[in-house]
């Protein structure tokens, strides 16, 4: 299984909106509302930030949000801040019981 | 609270075996599945597989299937993830992550703990 496609870097002022998407095939990304998003700042162990394609867990900032549409998810970012300089990872059910992540996308905060 | 709790870094040789140890506390440890995910320096996460605490099942991803063995005591809330024939491209950084069963994404990650392989 091929990991999920994320593009390697994107980039933002403060209070400004981003998004990066999470490329996958109709096998997996396209057939399931099973995707997840995840922030890692270096060093840190990743933190869920949104799951089944759009839902928030309970302390999550709602300046979070996801969506999906065909085989590409997205994570959007609204209200850029300095604190979400960090690493995003999607992560998708593929079948069979089992996730790929995606390659992963360094945000930077200008 | 809960968390995950996970054992300290290995130094290993080529060929080696590791066992990578994951407590948890602060829920029903058989609720939920474990799962293990790597990450090799400077790289992305890799989902290694899951555990079902309850039952026992495990599901491994196809590259560690034949390497890995994943298996969990109820009695002391621990899972464990045993990776043999270690290769220096086995150096990473391994995560213990809880899941909800069936779902498959993981809400509660351990601090990860680094394996390094090197002769």
């Amino acid at each position: 299984q091929s990991a999920l496609t994320q593009p390697a870097s994107v980039s933002g002022s403060p209070g400004q909106s981003i998004s990066i998407s999470c490329t996958g095939t109709s096998s997996d990304v396209g057939s399931y509302n099973l995707v997840s998003w995840y922030q890692q700042h270096p060093g840190k162990a990743p933190q869920l930030l949104i799951y089944e394609v759009t839902k928030r867990p309970s302390g999550v900032s709602n300046r979070f949000s996801g969506s999906k549409s065909g085989n590409t998810a997205s994570l959007t970012i609204s209200g850029l801040q300095a604190e979400d300089e960090a690493d995003y990872f999607c992560c998708s059910y593929v079948g069979r019981s089992t996730v790929v992540f995606g390659g992963g996308t360094k945000l930077t905060v200008l | 609270q809960v968390q995950l709790v996970q054992s300290g870094a290995e130094v290993k040789k080529p060929g080696a075996s590791v066992k990578v140890s994951c407590k948890a506390s602060g829920y029903t440890f058989t609720g939920y599945y474990l799962h293990w995910v790597r990450q090799a320096p400077g790289q992305g996460l890799e989902w290694m597989g899951w555990i079902n605490p309850n039952s026992g099942d495990t599901n491994y991803a196809q590259k560690f299937q034949g390497r890995v063995t994943m298996t969990s005591e109820t009695s002391i809330s621990t899972a464990y993830m045993d990776l043999s024939s270690l290769r220096s491209d086995d150096t990473a950084v391994y995560f213990c992550a809880r899941g909800p069963r069936r779902y498959y994404f993981m809400d509660v990650w351990g601090q990860g703990t680094t394996v390094s392989v090197s002769s």
